[in-house]
């Protein structure tokens, strides 16, 4: 059963500041991981998605990375602003006739 | 339609009473899915639509819920006998499935249902 995490939980850091959010899945033969943000009280909007023959995916300041032998993604935000406070999810799909398998999310917080 | 479309966005229903959730995907998308998320927690699957068919409902909590999809399009999830701890938001995602890849999962805004 694929499971997966993200640690940690809440993430609070000042405006301009580099950061990293890691996602870890137990299992490694995905289909693609696709990166989401949620605002509070409202539904996911798609950020990046990568396939599993894919490294790497960029779009503005945002850039996810996955290593599908070592079952982790990471999402990297350069120069933070306040608006990136939300909630990021990364999810895998295991097939390509299968669900999107969720993390719990890492709470952003920006400080200006 | 532009994105996808959840209705209601609201609703209030009394313990023991049926609520019909309606999805309507992206136009063309093949493939459709339910989530629930609780007030704090993650998303937790429900049932995932290929065309009208349901090759995993895996997620569905009990025999109360029941979900179909028609036209290969607009979805409907039903939760009959409603109990307090179906009290969530509910929300749907499309994707098209290109040939060899898989294509991003686009989600509506979700429908917050209250059992009082």
């Amino acid at each position: 059963k694929q499971e997966v995490t993200q640690i940690p939980a809440a993430l609070s850091v000042p405006e301009g500041e580099n950061l990293v959010l890691n996602c870890s899945f137990t299992d490694s033969a995905i289909y693609n991981l696709q990166w989401f943000r949620q605002d509070p009280g409202k539904g996911l909007t798609s950020l990046l998605l990568i396939q599993s023959s894919q490294r790497e995916q960029t779009s503005g300041r945002l850039n996810a990375s996955l290593d599908k032998s070592s079952g982790r993604s990471t999402l990297y935000i350069a120069a933070s602003q306040p608006g990136d406070s939300a909630t990021y999810l990364c999810a895998v799909r295991g097939g390509a006739n299968s669900k999107l398998t969720f993390g719990k999310g890492i709470t952003l917080s920006v400080r200006p | 339609g532009a994105g996808v479309s959840q209705s209601p966005s609201n609703k209030v229903t009394e313990k023991g009473k049926d609520v019909e959730l309606r999805c309507d995907p992206i136009s063309g998308h093949t493939a459709l899915y339910w989530y629930r998320q609780r007030l704090g927690q993650g998303l937790e699957f429900l049932i995932y639509f290929q065309g009208n068919s349901a090759p995993d409902k895996s997620g569905l909590p009990s025999d109360r819920f029941s979900a179909e999809r028609t036209g290969e399009s607009v979805s409907t999830l039903t939760i009959q006998r409603t109990q307090q701890e179906d009290s969530a938001v509910y929300l749907c995602a499309s994707s098209l499935r290109l040939r060899g890849v898989g294509s991003e999962a686009f989600f509506g805004q979700g429908t917050r249902l209250t059992v009082v």
